[in-house]
């Protein structure tokens, strides 16, 4: 089946740095992906969708400056969290449609901003 | 854009026991509604999903039944086993077939 491939899994990093997290569909080709956030034991929230070549949408309440979304390629989305403190420590995940028109999540990615 | 109200928020059953999860939505031209497991810490899982075109649809212990006249779906696992224990979500796409809106989410404990 689609593989969305999301790395790195966990990253802890220092308060004023910035983390890029990287989204790639294998063996499939994704026009569009979705970043998610989720925190502990609440619901993904949709942050921002990612269009290829040109630029993402964000969803209200999200910073478009804070959270960069690089969409180059047909395989490779990228979401930069830029400036990070440690309210944005989270889990962040992605999701892309597959050929089959389901949506399909990479694993996510454990961001700690200490 | 599409709302998706899901219930109960957290469910305790006994082994052997029957489970529903019941989602609600507001967006009537929605015609995808997934359903997927999230064991902690680790990304959501497809289990199952059912389009506008069928009332119900069954894999094994997993069902989903639609209505759409009352904009409503629901999850049902039979035979409910510890490993079923984790949080479910249910979502629904907003008008276009584009963006996915996830339900809050119910934590089901399947206790031995």
């Amino acid at each position: 089946g689609a593989v969305v491939s999301q790395h790195p899994s966990r990253v802890i990093c220092k308060s004023g740095t910035s983390v890029k997290i990287e989204c790639r569909s294998l063996d499939f080709q994704a026009t569009t992906m979705f970043w998610y956030r989720q925190f502990p034991k609440k619901s993904l929230m949709l942050m921002a969708t990612s269009n290829e070549g040109s630029k993402a949408t964000y969803e209200q309440g999200v910073e478009k400056d804070k959270f960069l979304i690089n969409h180059a390629s047909l395989t490779l989305s990228t979401l930069t969290v830029t400036s990070a403190h440690p309210e944005d420590s989270s889990f962040y995940i992605c999701s892309a449609r597959d050929n089959a028109g389901g949506y399909t999540f990479g694993s996510g990615t454990r961001l700690t901003v200490v | 854009g599409e709302n998706v109200e899901q219930h109960p928020s957290t469910l305790s059953v006994q082994e052997g026991d029957s489970a529903v999860i019941k989602c609600t939505y507001s967006d009537s031209a929605s015609n995808y509604f997934p359903w997927y497991k999230q064991e902690l810490g680790k990304r959501p899982q497809l289990i199952i999903d059912i389009r506008s075109n069928v009332g119900e649809k069954k894999d094994q212990r997993i069902a989903v039944t639609l209505n759409k006249t009352a904009k409503h779906f629901s999850l049902h696992i039979t035979e409910t086993q510890p490993e079923d224990s984790a949080v479910y979500f249910c979502a629904a796409p907003d008008s276009g077939y584009s963006t996915l809106t996830f339900g809050k989410g119910t934590m089901l404990l399947v206790s031995p």
